[in-house]
Protein backbone atom coordinates (compact mmCIF):
# COMPACT_ATOMS: atom_id res chain seq x y z
CA UNK A 1 0.00 0.00 0.00
CA UNK A 2 1.00 3.75 -0.46
CA UNK A 3 1.61 5.39 2.95
CA UNK A 4 -0.19 8.69 2.86
CA UNK A 5 2.05 11.48 5.83
CA UNK A 6 0.39 14.58 6.41
CA UNK A 7 2.19 17.43 8.62
CA UNK A 8 1.37 19.08 10.83
CA UNK A 9 -1.09 17.00 12.79
CA UNK A 10 -2.52 19.98 14.15
CA UNK A 11 -2.58 22.98 13.69
CA UNK A 12 -3.31 26.47 15.61
CA UNK A 13 -4.09 29.59 13.37
CA UNK A 14 -6.47 32.69 13.69
CA UNK A 15 -9.06 34.14 10.74
CA UNK A 16 -7.21 35.89 8.13
CA UNK A 17 -4.07 33.34 8.28
CA UNK A 18 -2.75 31.98 5.30
CA UNK A 19 -2.17 28.24 6.21
CA UNK A 20 -0.21 25.30 4.60
CA UNK A 21 -0.75 21.86 4.63
CA UNK A 22 1.60 18.91 3.41
CA UNK A 23 0.85 15.69 2.23
CA UNK A 24 3.58 13.45 1.53
CA UNK A 25 3.37 10.00 -0.64
CA UNK A 26 6.26 7.07 0.15
CA UNK A 27 6.08 6.77 -3.71
CA UNK A 28 5.30 8.97 -6.63
CA UNK A 29 1.42 8.92 -7.22
CA UNK A 30 1.93 11.22 -10.31
CA UNK A 31 -0.96 14.18 -9.63
CA UNK A 32 -3.70 11.58 -7.93
CA UNK A 33 -3.98 13.42 -4.78
CA UNK A 34 -7.40 14.66 -2.89
CA UNK A 35 -7.54 16.75 -0.47
CA UNK A 36 -10.94 16.94 1.92
CA UNK A 37 -12.56 18.80 4.92
CA UNK A 38 -14.09 17.12 7.63
CA UNK A 39 -16.47 19.08 9.89
CA UNK A 40 -17.20 16.79 13.38
CA UNK A 41 -19.84 14.47 12.66
CA UNK A 42 -20.03 15.23 9.36
CA UNK A 43 -18.56 13.30 5.71
CA UNK A 44 -15.54 14.42 4.37
CA UNK A 45 -16.38 17.02 1.49
CA UNK A 46 -14.29 16.98 -1.53
CA UNK A 47 -12.07 20.27 -1.78
CA UNK A 48 -8.96 19.58 -4.61
CA UNK A 49 -8.68 16.47 -6.78
CA UNK A 50 -5.87 16.02 -9.25
CA UNK A 51 -3.87 18.04 -7.19
CA UNK A 52 -4.80 21.46 -8.24
CA UNK A 53 -8.40 21.21 -9.23
CA UNK A 54 -10.65 22.83 -7.20
CA UNK A 55 -13.94 21.10 -6.74
CA UNK A 56 -17.22 22.95 -7.57
CA UNK A 57 -18.50 25.37 -5.33
CA UNK A 58 -15.39 25.25 -3.26
CA UNK A 59 -14.03 28.59 -2.33
CA UNK A 60 -11.01 29.74 -4.24
CA UNK A 61 -9.10 30.65 -0.99
CA UNK A 62 -8.34 26.76 -1.31
CA UNK A 63 -5.42 25.69 -3.54
CA UNK A 64 -3.52 22.54 -3.61
CA UNK A 65 -0.28 22.01 -5.86
CA UNK A 66 2.15 19.25 -6.36
CA UNK A 67 3.20 15.98 -7.81
CA UNK A 68 5.09 12.65 -7.29
CA UNK A 69 5.21 12.44 -3.84
CA UNK A 70 4.97 15.95 -2.29
CA UNK A 71 1.78 18.13 -2.19
CA UNK A 72 0.35 21.26 -0.60
CA UNK A 73 -2.99 22.32 0.45
CA UNK A 74 -3.21 26.03 0.95
CA UNK A 75 -5.97 28.49 2.41
CA UNK A 76 -5.06 31.42 1.43
CA UNK A 77 -7.12 33.46 4.41
CA UNK A 78 -9.13 31.45 7.25
CA UNK A 79 -12.74 31.93 7.38
CA UNK A 80 -14.42 30.82 10.81
CA UNK A 81 -15.93 27.85 8.70
CA UNK A 82 -12.41 26.36 7.62
CA UNK A 83 -11.59 24.97 10.88
CA UNK A 84 -12.05 21.51 10.40
CA UNK A 85 -9.85 18.28 9.85
CA UNK A 86 -8.44 17.78 6.50
CA UNK A 87 -6.74 14.51 4.71
CA UNK A 88 -5.32 13.63 1.84
CA UNK A 89 -6.08 10.82 -0.37
CA UNK A 90 -4.04 8.96 -2.97
CA UNK A 91 -6.03 7.48 -6.04
CA UNK A 92 -3.09 6.64 -7.55
CA UNK A 93 -3.22 2.90 -7.04
CA UNK A 94 -5.44 0.68 -4.75
CA UNK A 95 -6.24 1.01 -1.54
CA UNK A 96 -6.91 4.58 -1.94
CA UNK A 97 -5.07 5.34 1.25
CA UNK A 98 -5.99 8.43 3.44
CA UNK A 99 -3.28 10.66 5.22
CA UNK A 100 -3.87 10.62 8.94
CA UNK A 101 -5.42 13.85 8.87
CA UNK A 102 -4.58 17.92 9.97
CA UNK A 103 -6.33 19.27 12.63
CA UNK A 104 -7.21 23.20 12.16
CA UNK A 105 -8.18 24.48 15.29
CA UNK A 106 -8.72 28.27 16.08
CA UNK A 107 -5.83 30.08 18.05
CA UNK B 1 -28.80 15.78 -7.99
CA UNK B 2 -26.64 13.09 -6.26
CA UNK B 3 -27.49 12.13 -3.04
CA UNK B 4 -26.38 8.72 -1.10
CA UNK B 5 -27.75 6.90 2.31
CA UNK B 6 -26.18 4.20 4.44
CA UNK B 7 -28.00 1.96 6.52
CA UNK B 8 -27.82 -1.22 8.52
CA UNK B 9 -27.36 -2.22 11.41
CA UNK B 10 -26.02 -0.01 14.78
CA UNK B 11 -24.88 -2.70 17.04
CA UNK B 12 -23.46 -5.73 15.97
CA UNK B 13 -21.98 -8.78 18.14
CA UNK B 14 -18.32 -9.88 17.72
CA UNK B 15 -17.93 -12.92 15.04
CA UNK B 16 -21.06 -11.63 13.22
CA UNK B 17 -21.07 -10.49 10.04
CA UNK B 18 -21.94 -7.22 9.40
CA UNK B 19 -24.46 -6.13 6.30
CA UNK B 20 -24.45 -2.20 5.02
CA UNK B 21 -26.69 -1.19 2.05
CA UNK B 22 -26.17 1.99 0.51
CA UNK B 23 -28.63 3.58 -1.86
CA UNK B 24 -28.12 6.88 -4.33
CA UNK B 25 -29.92 8.15 -6.03
CA UNK B 26 -29.11 11.27 -9.27
CA UNK B 27 -26.75 8.84 -11.04
CA UNK B 28 -27.12 5.22 -12.61
CA UNK B 29 -24.18 1.97 -11.69
CA UNK B 30 -24.99 1.54 -15.42
CA UNK B 31 -23.65 4.47 -16.65
CA UNK B 32 -19.86 3.67 -17.92
CA UNK B 33 -17.42 5.23 -15.60
CA UNK B 34 -19.66 5.13 -12.80
CA UNK B 35 -18.30 3.88 -9.48
CA UNK B 36 -19.18 3.43 -5.72
CA UNK B 37 -16.77 3.02 -2.71
CA UNK B 38 -17.35 2.47 1.58
CA UNK B 39 -15.09 4.15 3.42
CA UNK B 40 -14.80 4.02 7.62
CA UNK B 41 -13.37 6.06 10.11
CA UNK B 42 -13.32 4.67 13.88
CA UNK B 43 -14.34 7.66 16.69
CA UNK B 44 -11.82 10.00 16.51
CA UNK B 45 -9.33 8.48 13.71
CA UNK B 46 -8.55 8.55 10.48
CA UNK B 47 -10.41 7.69 7.37
CA UNK B 48 -9.61 4.00 5.86
CA UNK B 49 -10.96 2.81 2.60
CA UNK B 50 -12.54 -0.29 2.29
CA UNK B 51 -14.05 -1.70 -0.98
CA UNK B 52 -15.03 -0.13 -4.75
CA UNK B 53 -17.57 -1.62 -7.13
CA UNK B 54 -17.29 0.30 -10.80
CA UNK B 55 -20.26 0.29 -13.23
CA UNK B 56 -18.96 -3.14 -15.22
CA UNK B 57 -19.27 -4.94 -12.28
CA UNK B 58 -15.11 -4.77 -11.71
CA UNK B 59 -14.14 -4.55 -7.78
CA UNK B 60 -11.49 -3.57 -5.68
CA UNK B 61 -10.65 -4.47 -1.61
CA UNK B 62 -8.72 -3.19 0.83
CA UNK B 63 -5.69 -5.84 0.62
CA UNK B 64 -5.70 -6.04 4.56
CA UNK B 65 -9.68 -6.96 4.77
CA UNK B 66 -10.15 -8.39 1.54
CA UNK B 67 -10.92 -11.51 3.20
CA UNK B 68 -13.76 -10.43 4.92
CA UNK B 69 -15.67 -8.00 2.45
CA UNK B 70 -17.91 -8.15 -0.22
CA UNK B 71 -18.99 -5.50 -1.94
CA UNK B 72 -21.91 -6.45 -4.51
CA UNK B 73 -24.47 -3.66 -6.82
CA UNK B 74 -28.53 -3.97 -7.60
CA UNK B 75 -29.20 -1.58 -10.23
CA UNK B 76 -32.26 -2.08 -10.25
CA UNK B 77 -32.67 -0.66 -6.82
CA UNK B 78 -29.61 1.81 -6.92
CA UNK B 79 -27.63 -0.19 -4.62
CA UNK B 80 -24.59 -1.06 -3.20
CA UNK B 81 -24.11 -3.59 -0.29
CA UNK B 82 -21.17 -4.11 1.68
CA UNK B 83 -20.91 -7.23 3.91
CA UNK B 84 -17.76 -7.14 6.16
CA UNK B 85 -17.61 -10.95 7.92
CA UNK B 86 -15.75 -11.94 11.76
CA UNK B 87 -16.94 -8.39 12.74
CA UNK B 88 -14.81 -7.43 16.45
CA UNK B 89 -14.72 -4.13 18.47
CA UNK B 90 -11.75 -2.77 16.71
CA UNK B 91 -14.44 -3.00 13.72
CA UNK B 92 -16.23 0.00 15.09
CA UNK B 93 -16.34 2.92 13.13
CA UNK B 94 -18.79 5.44 10.80
CA UNK B 95 -19.22 3.74 7.62
CA UNK B 96 -19.64 5.84 4.27
CA UNK B 97 -20.62 5.40 0.85
CA UNK B 98 -19.35 7.66 -1.82
CA UNK B 99 -19.83 8.35 -5.36
CA UNK B 100 -16.75 8.32 -7.64
CA UNK B 101 -15.52 7.98 -11.29
CA UNK B 102 -13.40 5.64 -12.59
CA UNK B 103 -10.20 7.23 -13.37
CA UNK B 104 -10.02 10.19 -10.67
CA UNK B 105 -10.48 7.94 -7.55
CA UNK B 106 -11.43 10.84 -5.97
CA UNK B 107 -15.08 10.83 -3.97
CA UNK B 108 -17.57 13.75 -4.36
CA UNK B 109 -20.26 12.64 -3.07
CA UNK B 110 -20.79 11.23 0.15
CA UNK B 111 -23.24 9.75 2.41
CA UNK B 112 -23.84 10.57 5.98
CA UNK B 113 -22.64 8.23 7.19
CA UNK B 114 -23.76 5.62 9.57
CA UNK B 115 -22.15 4.18 12.91
CA UNK B 116 -21.45 0.55 13.69
CA UNK B 117 -20.73 -0.36 17.20
CA UNK B 118 -19.14 -3.94 17.39
CA UNK B 119 -19.90 -4.99 21.26
CA UNK B 120 -21.13 -8.12 22.86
Amino acid sequence: DIQMTQSPSSLSASVGDRVTITCRASQSISSYLNWYQQNPGKAPKLLIYAASSLQSGVPSRFSGSGSGTDFTLIISSLQPEDFATYYCQQSYSSPGTFGQGTKLEIK
Amino acid sequence: QITLKESGPTLVKPTQTLTLTCTFSGFSLSTTGVGVGWIRQPPGKALEWLALIYWDDDKSYSPSLKTRLTITRDTSKNQVVLTMTNMDPVDTATYYCAHTIYGSGSYDYWGQGTLVTVSS
